[in-house]
């Protein structure tokens, strides 16, 4: 398997644009998580799905912010408009269960918004 | 409820010396306990997890973590660094049916 798959590997945009982060889980997992990383505020949860149904986007940092997953094997974390305080790095991560299973990341996304 | 807290930001160590990296941790339940590492422009990699069995846990490449209920702690130890430890260590704690909180990170520096 080759993993959690996340596209693009970096993003530069100007502020205002919309910016589209896309993660692939690993095949016959069913939970998929968001998180954001910062120096300032470490690992941040996001969002998280469990067959692809939104359970907790209670750490999504405002509406500016929407995630889906459509299906099994692909999710989406849109960022309209974007703004400077959300570059960062965007990390997916998809596990067999959304309680004390094993996390697998991708690479992250480093979004950076001038 | 459940919060972990990582005691040390960066610590540095010699290769060939001992590495330990603290974490305590709080949770209203029995918790699981992790530690991913981070290696530059690299995802998160499970290091090693504990789940109420033993409660001493060897993980990948030589580190072990030992949880100890009286103390809530699950501090993460390696006899003898080597330079390809140099990273970053997150503690994470996951209680009942809640997903995992991370602590805020260790940098380790390993130097020559």
């Amino acid at each position: 398997d080759a993993g959690v798959i996340q596209s693009p590997r970096h993003e530069v945009t100007e502020m205002g644009q919309e910016v589209t982060l896309r993660c692939k889980p690993i095949s016959g997992h069913n939970s998929l998580f968001w998180y954001r990383q910062t120096m300032m505020r470490g690992l941040e949860l996001l969002i998280y799905f469990n067959n692809n149904v939104p359970i907790d986007d209670s750490g999504m940092p405002e509406d500016r912010f929407s995630a889906k997953m459509p299906n099994a094997s692909f999710s989406t974390l849109k960022i309209q408009p974007s703004e400077p305080r959300d570059s960062a790095v965007y990390f997916c991560a998809s596990s067999f269960s959304s309680g004390n299973e094993k996390l697998f990341f991708g690479s992250g996304t480093q979004l950076s918004v001038l | 409820a459940q919060s972990v807290t990582q005691l040390d930001s960066h610590v540095s160590v010699s290769e060939g010396t001992p590495v330990l990296l603290r974490c305590n941790y709080s949770s209203s339940y029995s918790p699981s306990l992790f530690w991913y590492v981070q290696h530059p422009n690299k995802g998160l990699q499970l290091l090693l997890k504990y789940t109420s069995a033993a409660t001493l846990v060897k993980g990948i490449n030589g580190f072990e973590a030992e949880f100890k209920k009286s103390e809530t702690s699950f501090h993460l130890t390696k006899p003898s660094a080597h330079m390809s430890d140099a990273a970053e260590y997150f503690c994470v704690v996951s209680a009942g049916y809640s997903t995992l909180t991370f602590g805020k990170g260790t940098m380790l520096l390993v130097s020559p």
